[in-house]
C-alpha cells in the first residue's frame, strides 16, 4: 500500500495556461475525491468519483475545470485559461466504502501557483 | 448545507499538557457524521477521530477524545499529555449521512494551527 499519489506536487503556471493534475488512488478504493485548498483555509469539495462514474460536482467546478476517471483507476483534473484566483493546492482523497463506514485516505496534494 | 467554524486560528500547548480545540457546526440533516483531521507540514490530511451524530457517547481514540454536544453543535477535541508529533494544522468537518451509499462530501472548518513547546 503505498497510499494516494499525486503529481506534481509543484506547478508553477503563467494566466492563460492549461494545467493537468494526476492522482493514483490506493489500488482497490473505488471512491475518488477532489478538494482544493486556499492558504489558510479548509479544503473544499470539487467532485466525486465511483468508479469511472463522476457522480457529483460542486459549484466551484466552473467550465474551465474537468476531470476524469477512466477505466476507475487514476483521475486527472484539468484546468483551462487559468487565473490567479485558481492558485491552491489540489487535495485528492481515495476511500473505500466497507459496512457503512467510509474512512478517506488523502494525498500529498499539488499546489498550483498562477503567475 | 453544512457550515463548520473553528473560532481559534491558533493554539499553544506545553508538551505534556492538555489542549482543547473548538468547533461548532450547523446543518439541517437528522443523521450526520463529524471529523477532526490533522495536515502536518508535510499536508497530507489524517483522520484522528471521528463521532456518529446519533451516538450519545463521545469518541475516543488514545490522547484524543471530543466533547459532543448535539443540542448546542459542539464539537470540541481534546489531546491529551501533547507530543511534539501533535503539531499540525487541525481541521474540525462534516458529512452526510444522507449520501451514505453515494458518497458524499465533507465539509471543514477554516483549521486551527496547534503548537506544541518543549
Amino acid at each position: 500500500d503505498t497510499g494516494v499519489s499525486q503529481n506534481p506536487r509543484h506547478k508553477i503556471t503563467k494566466r492563460g495556461q492549461n494545467v493537468t493534475f494526476r492522482c493514483d488512488p490506493i489500488s482497490e478504493h473505488n471512491r475518488l475525491y477532489w478538494y482544493r485548498q486556499t492558504l489558510g483555509q479548509g479544503p473544499e469539495f470539487l467532485t466525486y468519483f465511483q468508479n469511472e462514474a463522476q457522480l457529483e460536482k460542486s459549484r466551484l467546478l466552473s467550465d474551465r475545470f474537468s476531470a476524469e476517471r477512466p477505466k476507475g483507476s487514476f483521475s486527472t483534473l484539468e484546468i483551462q485559461r487559468t487565473e490567479q484566483g485558481d492558485s491552491a493546492m489540489y487535495l485528492c482523497a481515495s476511500s473505500l466504502r466497507a459496512g457503512g463506514r467510509e474512512k478517506l485516505f488523502f494525498g500529498s496534494g499539488t499546489q498550483l501557483s498562477v503567475l | 448545507a453544512q457550515t463548520v467554524t473553528q473560532s481559534q486560528p491558533e493554539m499553544s500547548v506545553q508538551e505534556a499538557e492538555t489542549v482543547t480545540l473548538s468547533c461548532t457546526y450547523d446543518t439541517s440533516e437528522s443523521d450526520y457524521y463529524l471529523f477532526w483531521y490533522k495536515q502536518p507540514p508535510s499536508r497530507q490530511m489524517i483522520l484522528v477521530i471521528r463521532q456518529e451524530a446519533y451516538k450519545q457517547q463521545n469518541a475516543t481514540e488514545n490522547r484524543f477524545s471530543v466533547n459532543f454536544q448535539k443540542a448546542a453543535k459542539s464539537f470540541s477535541l481534546k489531546i491529551s499529555d501533547s507530543q511534539l508529533g501533535d503539531a499540525a494544522m487541525y481541521f474540525c468537518a462534516s458529512k452526510s449521512k444522507t449520501g451514505e451509499t453515494s458518497g458524499s462530501r465533507l465539509t471543514f472548518g477554516e483549521g486551527t494551527q496547534l503548537t506544541v513547546n518543549p
